[in-house]
């Protein structure tokens, strides 16, 4: 079963607009974190925002911020004000202790910006 | 944040031959590494997980020996891709961490490129 669910494939959005992008994810445990990654072209995976299952205030990072919704099992991502270098495949994970610390992504969303 | 480095940033090789993937911590002792694997347009597959010292644990469906990890140092992790095939071709990530706590973050190196011919 999936335990991070991405539902966009695509996403575009209009150049200094916001643009939230969708995670749910499943887990039995109360201890987890939540994070997002940016992966460009090039490939790099580049930290976002991270979330933890305890944190009751939304994480917010610059012009990234986190809509944590525990009760849902949902923690979307808000881009504020895109930008052209914003359009990158974008991916939320779950790290979790399952006999040890590990990190599974999501499908992704690739974002595209439009000037 | 901190470095994490991988070599060969792409490499090209025959069916059947093995290829050696190293992953390095360059400004950190990484606890823990990780491998993961990425085809076109999928997301990051966990491949398994390499701790300095002891021997790696693979997720279920990754032939250990296959995908043979070493994780001599604290610094290095190496992944060797034994008798290649065309099906193996993928994009190879490695990330490192310090310490085992839920909230750690991890580093990601910038990937290798895998083609087999």
């Amino acid at each position: 079963a999936q335990k991070i669910t991405q539902t966009q494939p695509g996403m575009f959005v209009q150049e200094k607009e916001a643009v939230t992008l969708d995670c749910t994810y499943d887990t039995s445990d109360q201890s987890y974190g939540l994070f997002w990654y940016k992966q460009p072209s090039s490939g790099e995976m580049i930290f976002l925002i991270y979330q933890g299952s305890y944190d009751e205030q939304n994480a917010t990072e610059g012009r990234y911020s986190l809509n944590f919704q525990k009760a849902r099992k949902s923690a979307n991502l808000v881009i504020s004000a895109s930008q052209l270098g914003d359009s990158a495949m974008y991916f939320c994970a779950m790290r979790e202790n399952t006999g040890g610390f590990k990190t599974i992504f999501g499908a992704g969303t690739r974002l595209f910006v439009k000037a | 944040g901190a470095v994490v480095s991988q070599h060969p940033s792409w490499v090209i090789c025959k069916s059947g031959t093995s290829v050696k993937i190293e992953c390095r911590s360059l400004d950190f002792q990484a606890t823990t590494m990780f491998w993961y694997r990425q085809f076109p347009k999928q997301s990051l597959m966990l491949m398994a997980t390499s701790n300095e010292g002891s021997k790696a644990t693979y997720e279920q469906g990754v032939e250990k020996d296959k995908f043979l990890i070493n994780h001599a140092s604290l610094t290095l992790s190496t992944l060797t891709v034994t008798s290649a095939h065309p099906e193996d071709s993928s994009f190879y990530i490695c990330s490192a961490e310090q310490g085992a706590t839920l909230y750690n973050e991890q580093f990601f190196g910038p990937g290798t490129r895998l083609t087999v011919l």
